[in-house]
């Protein structure tokens, strides 16, 4: 079946610009995730969806972050005046348990992201 | 103290030989454990979730120990096809919510030469 796609894969934005990265999960997934993922590192968690609720937004690194999932399907993120440091790819992972189940996540290909 | 470390490598083997990775988390109370692969410029993939004491497939062996709060990746027969980069990441539980997050190493980088 498909996997998780996110759009658009590749990014360049100005410092200042507004830029919203999108996922859409694997059909039937309860809970989403994003993270940030820098060159050399591990990703990072940024925030978690179940269905359309934003349960923890703990990871956002300032409040120029913001992510929704109005339907609980599709999934944007959104970066208000975007800054060098924001240049990272950007992840989507999606996982059929709600809360209180760990099961597995599936990662999308990302978005890289490159402020200039 | 980092919630979850890998040693960066690079590992270096030939093709044939047995590499082990370790990964120590901090949290003991972590239930779930997983290693994932990520080739370059790649998305992460899902290699495997250790859940219990461990679990095989094929030439991957995952181990978890409790007591000492680690797992372990085995690859046996190293092929060129495994050179990845081998994130481990621990399910991290809040029991009083539910929520939620994978927090990942940053990695151990793998190459297999011929």
């Amino acid at each position: 079946g498909a996997g998780v796609s996110q759009s658009p894969r590749y990014k360049v934005a100005k410092r200042g610009q507004d830029v919203a990265l999108r996922c859409d999960p694997i059909s039937g997934h309860v809970s989403l995730f994003w993270y940030q993922q820098a060159l050399g590192q591990g990703p990072e968690f940024l925030t978690y969806f179940q269905n359309e609720a934003q349960l923890d937004k703990s990871g956002l690194p300032s409040d120029r972050f913001f992510a929704e999932r109005p339907e609980g399907s599709v999934s944007t993120l959104k970066i208000q005046r975007t800054q060098q440091e924001d240049s990272a790819v950007y992840l989507c992972a999606s996982s059929l348990a709600g809360t209180f189940a760990a099961y597995e996540q599936y990662f999308g290909p990302g978005t890289r992201l490159t402020v200039t | 103290r980092k919630e979850v470390e890998q040693d960066p490598g690079p590992f270096n083997v030939p093709e044939g030989a047995t590499v082990a990775f370790n990964c120590t988390y901090s949290n003991s109370a972590s239930q779930s454990f997983f290693w994932y692969r990520q080739d370059c410029r790649k998305e992460p993939k899902l290699l495997m979730s250790v859940y219990s004491s461990g679990n095989e497939d094929g030439r991957f062996t995952a181990q978890l120990n409790r007591a000492s709060q680690y797992i372990s990746l085995l690859i046996r027969d190293s092929k060129l096809s495994d050179s990845a980069t081998y994130l481990c990441a621990v399910n991290m539980v809040r029991m009083n919510t539910g929520f939620q997050k994978l927090v990942f190493g940053t990695g151990t980088r793998l190459l297999v030469s011929p």
